[in-house]
């Protein structure tokens, strides 16, 4: 079975632009989440999506969101994007909810 | 809330020495409690979990970590390191019965390897 797939690997942005990263979870796994890892904040977590629905969200600004497709494929926005928010952004996928969570390789954003 | 705490932010041994990597987490009762292992410019890869059941977990590599309800704990060990077990590894709780089924990491620990 295929694994979680993030994209683009990497991606470079400017202060005040936005950008999109998007994940495709393991095939039959409903559950996604995305995470931000700094060095500094360590992981933390940004929001679940479940069937479509937010189930759960972090403590993160309104710039930061999300949306869940019908195939459970993923994507997340960050507008208007600040030097803060450089750090990889993991996504994980899990079969339920509360099932056990399997990582993606991480989409690698730096703003300039 | 659940939470994690990682004792050290680098442990260092030699290969072929043992790797004990300390974790403690303060949950409801009965947490689920993860081990992942980071390569450089990797995502997390799991290494091994508690759900229920034998509190003695073996995991991939070679890993394998022992749940201690009285010392809330959830250490990792493996008898002997090898040059490819240096990473960063993440101990994680969850309380799919009682709180947040979403898991809570601790801030890692970085594992060096000497020749």
């Amino acid at each position: 079975k295929a694994g979680v797939t993030q994209t683009p690997r990497y991606l470079i942005k400017t202060r005040g632009q936005q950008v999109t990263l998007s994940c495709s979870p393991i095939s039959g796994h409903r559950s996604v989440s995305w995470y931000q890892q700094t060095p500094g904040q360590g992981l933390q977590f940004l929001f679940e999506y479940f069937s479509e629905t937010q189930r759960n969200k972090g403590n993160f600004p309104g710039r930061f969101s999300g949306r869940q497709f019908s195939n459970s494929r993923s994507e997340m926005n960050v507008s208007t994007l600040e030097l803060g928010d450089s750090a990889l952004y993991l996504c994980a996928s899990s079969y339920r909810d509360k099932d056990t969570q399997y990582f993606g390789p991480g989409t690698r954003l730096t703003v300039l | 809330a659940q939470s994690v705490t990682q004792l050290g932010s680098h442990v260092s041994v030699s290969e072929g020495a043992l790797v004990l990597l300390r974790c403690n987490y303060s949950s409801s009762v009965p947490p689920y409690l993860f081990w992942y292992v980071q390569y450089p410019n990797q995502g997390l890869q799991l290494l091994l979990k508690y759900t229920t059941g034998a509190t003695l977990v073996k995991g991939i590599n070679g890993f394998e970590a022992e749940f201690k309800k009285s010392e809330t704990s959830f250490h990792l060990t493996k008898p002997s390191a090898h040059m490819s077990d240096a990473a960063e590894y993440f101990c994680a709780v969850s309380d799919p019965f009682g709180g947040s089924y979403i898991p809570t990491f601790g801030r890692g620990t970085s594992l060096i390897v000497h020749p």
